[in-house]
């Protein structure tokens, strides 16, 4: 079946350093892949997404790659700001209707 | 432009009552999706609608769930006596037609209490 796996949080970091968040999936044919944002005391916002291999996405100096011989869309940043403190969602979709299977989310505390 | 919308943002229940959750997608927006999400998890998938049929319901946990989209917009969550454990945020999004790799645009959620 599909799944995703995100590293846990919360990860704490000081404004300015390097962040990466590790995602990775479990797909039985070719799926897309999204990062999903919630701000505090917001709704889910898409981030950025790849829906083919070797695709990068990328958004407010967020990337991340579609790896499908490492099942993975590892999600970085080279310089993080504390209104990057937010949970982040990596998700999978990957049948006709597009639902979509999501991690559990990881909390990004940044420390001016 | 309007984004997804839903009503009510809290709820809070007893044990064993009826509960109704709206939402009102994107215009133009033919694909809507229901996840419901538990405390420090991420949203599970419920039910997808293309249209006015429920093309996939295969994420409700049981017959208390049942959802509807009768005139394709705006959507109905039912909940039949509800239990404790239905308790979470349940959340709506729409894309446009439902595509494999489409963004889908969630609402703001709502949080269901059952105490």
């Amino acid at each position: 079946g599909n799944s995703v796996t995100q590293m846990e949080g919360p990860v704490t970091l000081s404004e300015e350093a390097f962040l990466t968040i590790n995602c990775t999936y479990t797909a039985t044919g070719y799926p897309s892949l999204f990062w999903y944002v919630q701000y505090p005391g917001e709704g889910l916002q898409l981030l950025l997404k790849a829906t083919k291999a070797d695709d990068k996405g990328s958004n407010k100096g967020f990337e991340a790659t579609y790896r499908k011989e490492t099942t993975s869309f590892h999600l970085e940043k080279g310089s993080v700001q504390v209104s990057d403190s937010a949970v982040y969602f990596c998700a999978l979709s990957e049948d006709n209707f597009n639902k979509f299977y999501f991690g559990s989310g990881t909390k990004l505390n940044v420390k001016p | 432009g309007a984004g997804v919308s839903q009503t009510p943002s809290n709820k809070v229940t007893e044990k064993g009552k009826y509960v109704e959750l709206r939402c009102d997608p994107i215009s133009g927006h033919t694909a809507l999706y229901w996840y419901r999400q538990s405390l420090g998890q991420g949203p599970e998938f419920l039910i997808y609608f293309q249209g006015t049929g429920a093309a996939d319901d295969s994420g409700l946990p049981n017959d208390r769930f049942f959802a509807v989209r009768p005139e394709g917009s705006v959507s109905t969550l039912k909940i039949q006596r509800t239990e404790r454990g239905d308790s979470a945020v349940y959340l709506c999004a729409s894309s446009l037609q439902g595509s494999l790799g489409e963004t889908q645009y969630f609402g703001p959620g709502t949080r269901l209490l059952v105490l």
